[in-house]
């Protein structure tokens, strides 16, 4: 199953409203990862952090790296229509460093 | 660049029936990787190559799944007899050298294979 929890599942916001959503788990990460994923599509590598505690952005993408190494967040700020899609957590386990796992995703809709 | 490729796009078929899925990486790319995503959820992994060969396979079903990397660049993954539950969208994806760029190289997926066990 999912060593990854992912809230909200779902989201539905009205458009220019900022967004954040988050990943826990009771293991350690090496990595956070956080992707995109369009319908019919392959999932798209927003932002990765590799040390805890990292902050980085991606234009109006900010994601962080959990001081204790077990969760992370993505914040969207001013959402655009085109934020539409679900997001995706992922991150290499210490226990199993090349196995990318993934958490069970973040639905996000957009009213114009 | 092109991307990663995949074929079919779509596939349906009947219980117990055999179906394979290829996939072509980005070129230069010797890590290749296959993943289950199932409705709803995010992908798993299945298999992972490193150039032609296996690096992790500890989450594949290997009494039905079978996937090869003979010449080190394009992949087959094999499903032998499918059950209802394999219904799901079989990703591959790929990236660089996973022993210079570290396991922690990005991945880069294809579009998928929808396949619908009936």
């Amino acid at each position: 199953g999912q060593q990854l929890n992912q809230s909200p599942q779902s989201m539905f916001i009205q458009e220019g409203e900022d967004v954040s959503m988050n990943c826990t788990s009771s293991s350690i990460f090496n990595t956070w990862l956080w992707y995109k994923q369009d319908p019919g599509e392959g999932p798209v590598l927003l932002i990765a952090l590799y040390k805890a505690g990292e902050l980085t952005s991606n234009g109006r993408l900010t994601a962080q790296f959990g001081i204790t190494r077990k969760d992370s967040f993505l914040n969207i700020s001013a959402s655009i229509p085109s934020d539409v899609g679900i997001y995706f957590c992922a991150g290499h386990p210490s226990y199993a460093g090349n196995m990318l796992t993934f958490g069970g995703g973040t639905r996000l809709m957009v009213k114009p | 660049e092109a991307g990663v490729a995949q074929s079919p796009r779509y596939k349906i078929i009947e219980k117990r029936q055999s179906v394979a899925f290829w996939c072509n990486p980005i070129s230069g790319h010797a890590t290749l990787y296959w993943y289950q995503q199932i409705l709803g959820q995010g992908p798993k992994l299945l298999i992972q190559f490193q150039n032609n060969g296996v690096v992790d396979d500890s989450q594949l079903p290997k009494d039905r799944f079978s996937a090869e990397r003979l010449k080190g660049v394009d992949s087959t993954l094999k499903i032998q007899p499918a059950k209802l539950e394999d219904s799901a969208v079989y990703l591959c994806a790929s990236s660089l050298d996973w022993g210079l760029a570290g396991a922690w190289g990005e991945q880069f997926f294809g579009p998928g294979t929808r396949l619908t066990v009936l």
